[in-house]
């Protein structure tokens, strides 16, 4: 596709319920990125895939984050059990290799936990 | 946590003035990035300057970087409605790709 797009757009759930979030990457690209955007923390670094490979996972916030990426494309982040304080914008960037260089971002999926 | 610090948080300017806004950041950087964000969603890539450069342009917009201060600035020049927007530094460390934020500077233009 033309850009990073996310899906869904917004999602309300209920405390305690499991959320997925998907992101599909600029075609071609091999590196992608999630990150959160909340208003007490700002915009924080999650999880970082080169291909298929997440090599530092220590961003995600807790025990109840996953991400996973098949067939270097679609990324998936996943939350289980979900709290309050998960409420945020979560954003997805890709860039065509891991490198130190440009992240383009998508829209973003803003999720809230009643 | 976040790298870095901008100031001002907040800044409203008439349409053709000039904005300026600050970021500060802590540890050593392969390179700084400026995004800038509408209505709180997506983040559009605005300038990358690497640690070797002290000045950038691109189109009105204007980039310095001070390694010795750990700071960089950000001009809009002849500043348009459509600026409007919230807008971040990102630093990325050597041998990392993370990108680490500022709490970034919401601009008004004012028509």
């Amino acid at each position: 596709g033309a850009g990073v797009s996310q899906s869904p757009s917004n999602k309300v759930t209920e405390k305690g319920k499991d959320v997925e979030l998907r992101c599909d990457p600029i075609s071609g690209h091999t590196a992608l990125y999630w990150y959160r955007q909340s208003l007490g923390q700002g915009l924080e670094f999650l999880i970082y895939f080169q291909g298929n490979s997440a090599p530092d996972k220590s961003g995600l916030p807790s025990d109840r984050f996953s991400a996973e990426r098949t067939g270097g494309s679609v990324s998936t982040l996943t939350i289980q059990r979900t709290q309050q304080e998960d409420s945020a914008v979560y954003l997805c960037a890709s860039s065509l290799v891991l490198s130190l260089e440009t992240q383009y971002f998508g829209p973003g999926t803003r999720l809230l936990v009643l | 946590s976040q790298q870095g610090e901008e100031d001002p948080q907040a800044l409203s300017i008439q349409e053709g003035e000039n904005a300026t806004m600050n970021c500060s950041y802590k540890t050593s950087i392969n390179n700084l990035q400026w995004y800038r964000q509408n209505s709180g969603r997506g983040l559009v890539h605005l300038i990358l300057i690497r640690s070797n450069e002290r000045e950038k342009h691109s189109g009105r917009l204007r980039v310095t970087l001070d390694t010795s201060k750990k700071s960089s600035s950000l001009l809009i020049t002849a500043s348009r409605a459509a600026d409007t927007a919230s807008y971040f530094c990102a630093t990325v460390p050597p041998n990392d790709y993370k990108l680490s934020f500022g709490a970034g500077t919401t601009v008004t233009v004012r028509a």
